[in-house]
């Protein structure tokens, strides 16, 4: 079982291109989230969602998109990469049948916009 | 919104005892999260209290306090590989994870 993988490990990518991150779980978890992780100001969620074909906004979610066409994939797209994105991303997925559940994170892609 | 403020660094020595403490401020809780994360790796889980007291697992311990705003992590026997980022996370009424900036903790041989 992988649990969670994420592609690519990192990229970088010129500013004003587009880019999705791949995220794939393979625990049938409900949800999953994105998040980004910046020296100093710890985790911050971007986009979730609690279920397929459902998504909903986080703390961060300007410049970023997301999809939930199955339970499986959620990837993460940066319409028009700008430096300040430069980050490690993270995505996670978490179990909400029957209450809170631990969330379970993937290796992180990190990403530098030029 | 959560507010959340841990420590930024710790340093102990192999075999001592670390308390990392953790105070929120939140507009709904559905419990509290400690996850450890080894530099460039992704963060791991390591415990979940949602009722006020101690939860032991092994050398790791997690305290939390409702009433007061407040958890620890409670490290003991430490190792070299305890050497990590330890992350306090709270969790919402709609279940989404708030988390602190994390605390890094060194051992020293």
């Amino acid at each position: 079982i992988a649990g969670i993988t994420q592609a690519p490990t990192s990229q970088i990518l010129a500013a004003g291109r587009r880019m999705t991150l791949r995220c794939t779980q393979d625990m049938r978890h409900n949800a999953m989230y994105w998040y980004r992780q910046d020296l100093g100001l710890g985790l911050r969620l971007i986009h979730y969602s609690n279920t397929a074909g459902t998504t909903g906004k986080g703390e961060v979610p300007d410049g970023y998109s997301v999809s939930r066409a199955n339970t499986d994939d959620f990837p993460l797209t940066l319409a028009s990469a700008v430096p300040s994105q430069t980050s490690v991303y993270f995505c996670a997925s978490s179990d909400l049948a029957g209450g809170p559940d631990t969330q379970y994170f993937g290796p992180g892609t990190r990403l530098t916009v030029l | 919104g959560q507010n959340i403020d841990q420590p930024t660094e710790m340093t102990a020595t192999e075999g001592a005892i670390v308390q990392i403490n953790c105070t929120y401020q939140t507009s709904g809780f559905n419990g509290l999260f400690w996850y450890q994360q080894h530099a460039g790796e992704a963060p791991t889980f390591l415990s979940y209290n949602v009722l006020d007291g101690l939860e032991e697992k092994g050398r790791f311990s997690s305290f939390l306090s409702r009433s007061k705003g407040y958890s620890y992590l409670l490290l003991k026997e430490l190792q070299m590989k305890d050497s990590a980022s330890y992350l306090c996370a709270v969790l919402s009424n709609d279940y989404k994870l708030s988390f602190g900036a994390g605390t890094t903790v060194t051992v020293r041989a």
